[in-house]
């Protein structure tokens, strides 16, 4: 079945430092791809998406391409802030297009 | 506008016992889902509504959970009996027709089972 995986966690990063958290999916087809962010104490939100290959999802200067070659999404950022601190998950669409599969996460933590 | 509502926030209970979770989702959002997240995971589906019909249970562990959405609105989820591997955090999310993509979830109802 349709499944996401992340690289593991905690990422712990000085602030202005650039980051990449890694997410490569297995599907049949082509679903649209999210990242989402739960700060602490917070629900979990959108933060990107891409609808097709090759789409770049971008956000509060975080950003995303969609690579059907390599079936991945990776999260970049050009420097972080301590206020990105939070736990961060890859997801898809499921076959059906009708519910969210995630990944496991990956825990950000930033330093000043 | 309101985001969704989830309550109560925290709940602690033995082993054996009944518990239950509300959830009011955004106005006008027809679909509702329950996720179920285990610490260090990431959520996993337990059941979508579409109004007030079930249109995928099949991760629901029927013999314990069971979940209603009343009027197409408001839904509650139970556990009776609940079990260790219950802890977690129980997230509710709704979303506008035809945009599984884009959920907008509620703060979680974060269960400990002793």
């Amino acid at each position: 079945g349709d499944s996401v995986t992340q690289m593991e966690g905690p990422v712990t990063l000085s602030e202005e430092a650039f980051l990449t958290i890694n997410c490569t999916y297995t599907a049949t087809g082509y679903p649209s791809l999210f990242w989402y962010v739960q700060y602490p104490g917070e629900g979990l939100q959108l933060l990107l998406k891409a609808t097709k290959a090759d789409d770049k999802g971008s956000n509060k200067g975080f950003e995303a391409t969609y690579r059907k070659e390599t079936t991945s999404f990776h999260l970049e950022k050009g420097s972080v802030q301590v206020s990105d601190s939070a736990v961060y998950f890859c997801a898809l669409v499921n076959q059906a297009g009708t519910a969210l599969i995630f990944g496991k996460g990956t825990t950000l933590s930033v330093s000043s | 506008e309101a985001g969704v509502a989830q309550s109560p926030r925290y709940k602690i209970i033995e082993k054996r016992q009944s518990v239950a979770f509300w959830c009011n989702p955004i106005s006008g959002h027809a679909t509702l889902y329950w996720y179920q997240q285990i610490l260090g995971q990431g959520p996993k589906l337990l059941i979508q509504f579409q109004n007030n019909g079930v249109v995928d249970d099949s991760q629901l562990p029927k013999d314990r959970f069971s979940a209603e959405r009343l009027k197409g609105v408001d839904s509650t989820l139970k556990i009776q009996p609940a079990k260790l591997e219950d802890s977690a955090v129980y997230l509710c999310a709704s979303i506008t027709s035809g945009r599984a993509g884009e959920q907008f979830f509620g703060p979680g109802t974060r269960l400990t089972v002793l």
